[in-house]
């Protein structure tokens, strides 16, 4: 079974808003990525937040670490038509299988002008 | 772009045909990495490397092998395809654990 699960797996908001999107994972972790994807291409890096930290920040994007809850959030502030894509969080697991980069099955996120 | 290059990018074939994916890098990246793509399910790990002639098993390895005889070449085999090898194929290459990942463009597969 995988390792990230995003929720929700759809959201869908109006431009200016914020978009909150939230990933839970199983095991151990050395750090959690997200990334995103326009239809029909290759997935981005966005941002990569290690586990002992709690809090980053990247231009408009929030990400949250709770380590205790296995979970973390994106936020994405003032939203744009352009954030229209999916959204996926990825693991690096701590021991067995460290080298394994294992993605969730993402949050389908519409922006509406 | 990273210098990632996925070929095909497109391919359809038949039932029990062998099939192979290449994926290419110009980065000299240590890690490189197979998934595909389905509705509901995101990306699933298929094979991953970690140097040449080093490669493991992911999560959905049943049905291709893969090979690294140079840094730069992963290829991805469908021995005999099936119908629900039918996905989109994206790799992805990393020069260290805990780094982010650069993904190619995706090929996508129709076995019928």
């Amino acid at each position: 079974s995988q390792q990230g699960e995003e929720d929700p797996q759809a959201l869908s908001i109006q431009e200016g808003e914020n978009a909150t999107m939230n990933c839970s994972y199983k095991t151990s972790i050395n750090n959690l990525q997200w990334y995103r994807q326009n239809s029909g291409r290759g997935l981005v890096h966005l941002i990569l937040i290690r586990s002992n930290e709690r809090e980053k920040h990247s231009g408009r994007l929030r990400v949250t670490l709770d380590t205790s809850k296995k979970s973390s959030s994106l936020l994405i502030t003032a939203s744009r038509a352009a954030d229209t894509a999916s959204y996926f969080c990825a693991t690096d697991a701590r021991g067995q299988g460290a080298q394994k980069l294992v993605f969730g099955q993402g949050t389908r996120l519409t922006i509406n002008p | 772009d990273a210098g990632i290059t996925q070929s095909p990018r497109h391919k359809v074939t038949e039932t029990g045909t062998p099939v192979t994916l290449r994926c290419h890098q110009t980065e000299n990246h240590r890690y490189m990495y197979w998934y595909r793509q389905d509705p509901g399910h995101g990306l699933r790990l298929i094979h991953y490397s970690y140097g040449v002639k080093d490669t493991d098993k992911g999560e959905v390895s049943d049905g291709y092998s893969v090979s690294r005889s140079k840094t730069e070449d992963f290829l991805l085999t469908l021995e005999s395809a099936t119908s629900s090898q039918t996905s989109v194929y994206f790799c992805a290459i990393r020069t260290g654990l805990n780094t982010e990942a650069f993904f190619g463009q995706g090929t996508r597969l129709t076995v019928v």
